[in-house]
């Protein structure tokens, strides 16, 4: 069974302009979530999806937005970007969206803002 | 507001000694918690849970202690190998919301 699936791996943008990144969960895997890694900050929950839905939003501007295809595919898009939106995007999904449910993390794309 | 804090940035231990990672949360409300574990270039991976019914679960080399009065997770590997050498993060979560993350502890096990 693949894994969880982000593409691209590495991404270089200048700031002001705008990114999508995307995101294949394991396959039978409904829910999927995106966090941001940061050093010093560990792992900062973006959204969260579920059967297309939004199900749990963090606090991050309005710049970072998500959503969900029908497949379970997942796109998060940043716009505008930004010198401090330099970070690893991590997308993870699970089965459903349950309080025992573990999370399986993607290898992440890393995005560097110049 | 951290929720979830790993006061430690970094560890080292010696190859088949113990290694000790620490956790504090703050929200009384989490009820199950989780640690990863993250190699370089990679995406975290799940090492163990315990629900906040338990005390402890263990599973091979890993333990997880929950001291839910001190609001105190920990994670302890025995005999800690060159392999256990990664970052490790600890969450946690309130039913089914967002699962929090704290920022991370680096675990170097020298030979």
């Amino acid at each position: 069974k693949a894994g969880v699936t982000q593409t691209p791996r590495y991404l270089i943008k200048t700031r002001g302009q705008q990114v999508t990144l995307s995101c294949s969960p394991i396959s039978g895997h409904r829910s999927v979530s995106w966090y941001q890694q940061t050093p010093g900050q560990g792992l900062q929950f973006l959204f969260e999806y579920f059967s297309e839905t939004q199900r749990n939003k963090g606090n991050f501007p309005g710049r970072f937005s998500g959503r969900q295809f029908s497949n379970s595919r997942s796109e998060m898009n940043v716009s505008t970007l930004e010198l401090g939106d330099s970070a690893l995007y991590l997308c993870a999904s699970s089965l459903y969206q349950g309080a025992n449910e573990k999370l399986f993390f993607g290898s992440g794309t890393q995005l560097s803002v110049l | 507001d951290q929720q979830v804090k790993q006061n430690s940035p970094s560890l080292s231990v010696q190859e088949g000694r113990i290694s000790i990672l620490n956790c504090d949360y703050t929200n009384s409300m989490f009820d199950y918690f989780l640690w990863y574990k993250k190699y370089p270039a990679e995406g975290p991976t799940f090492l163990i849970s315990i629900s906040s019914i338990k005390d402890k679960n263990e599973d091979g080399r890993f333990t997880v202690f929950l001291n839910k009065s001190a609001k105190h997770l920990s994670l302890h590997i025995v005999p800690s190998q060159p392999g256990d050498s990664a970052v490790y993060f600890c969450a946690a979560r309130v039913g089914a919301q967002k699962l929090v993350f704290g920022q991370g502890t680096r675990l170097t096990i020298n030979p």
